[in-house]
């Protein structure tokens, strides 16, 4: 069972349109990080957020962190293929050092 | 600066053989992390060295280990291998020993015949 669940699993769109991807847990955590990973590359950190209710601007991205600080949501505006990646969210749990991962959410835009 | 390199990038074994996968770290960050990601499970966390020492492990087999050196380098092994260990190896560094972020390197994508 995973400590974070993301959903939906797939996502596909079409260039321009809007999404949003979902992190979401029982449990509380400290902070929360979003990362992208390309093919055949390793996950890159794209924010972290820390403070419940915390929302963060990356040019097209948005990050909020929920006030309980039990989940997270990513939502990009007009997607573009450079958007195109698969999508994790991470995050210690309250009182923990180790970062768990969600399965991870794959984004298509297609052009 | 570099940043984590990880070696070899692919490799093929059959069941029964071990393996040792090589990460060197960003210069200066002495925490390393390895996780094995599948299509089916994601990212599973294996284990954490930081100062050469395992701060933390995961639920994986005790086929599963590692090790880091004096220069903050790091190794990890499977031995006996599955069918069930082809996955994509990631090493990731941070500096400290706190909850900063990971950096990653590209994967050892391993297959097992």
């Amino acid at each position: 069972t995973q400590l974070l669940e993301q959903s939906p699993q797939f996502l596909s769109i079409q260039e321009g349109e809007n999404l949003t991807v979902y992190c979401n847990s029982s449990s509380v955590f400290s902070s929360l990080q979003w990362y992208r990973q390309e093919p055949g590359e390793g996950p890159v950190l794209l924010v972290t957020v820390v403070t419940g209710g915390e929302v963060k601007k990356l040019k097209r991205l948005t990050f909020q962190f929920g006030d309980a600080r039990k989940d997270s949501s990513l939502h990009i505006t007009a997607a573009q293929p450079g958007d195109t990646g698969l999508y994790l969210c991470a995050g210690p749990p309250f009182n923990d050092y180790k970062l768990s991962f969600g399965a991870g959410t794959t984004v298509t835009v297609r052009a | 600066k570099a940043g984590v390199t990880q070696t070899p990038r692919y490799l093929i074994k059959t069941r029964g053989q071990q393996v040792t996968l090589s990460c060197s770290p960003i210069s200066g960050h002495r925490s390393v992390s390895w996780y094995q990601q599948t299509p089916g499970q994601g990212l599973q966390f294996l284990f954490e060295y930081f100062s050469e020492t395992q701060r933390n492990k995961g639920n994986f087999p005790g086929r599963f280990s590692g090790r880091q050196f004096s220069n903050s380098r790091s190794e990890m092994n499977v031995s006996t291998l599955e069918l069930g260990d082809s996955a994509l190896y990631l090493c990731a560094s941070r500096r400290g020993s706190d909850t900063g972020e990971l950096f990653f390197g590209e994967g050892s994508r391993l297959t097992v015949l």
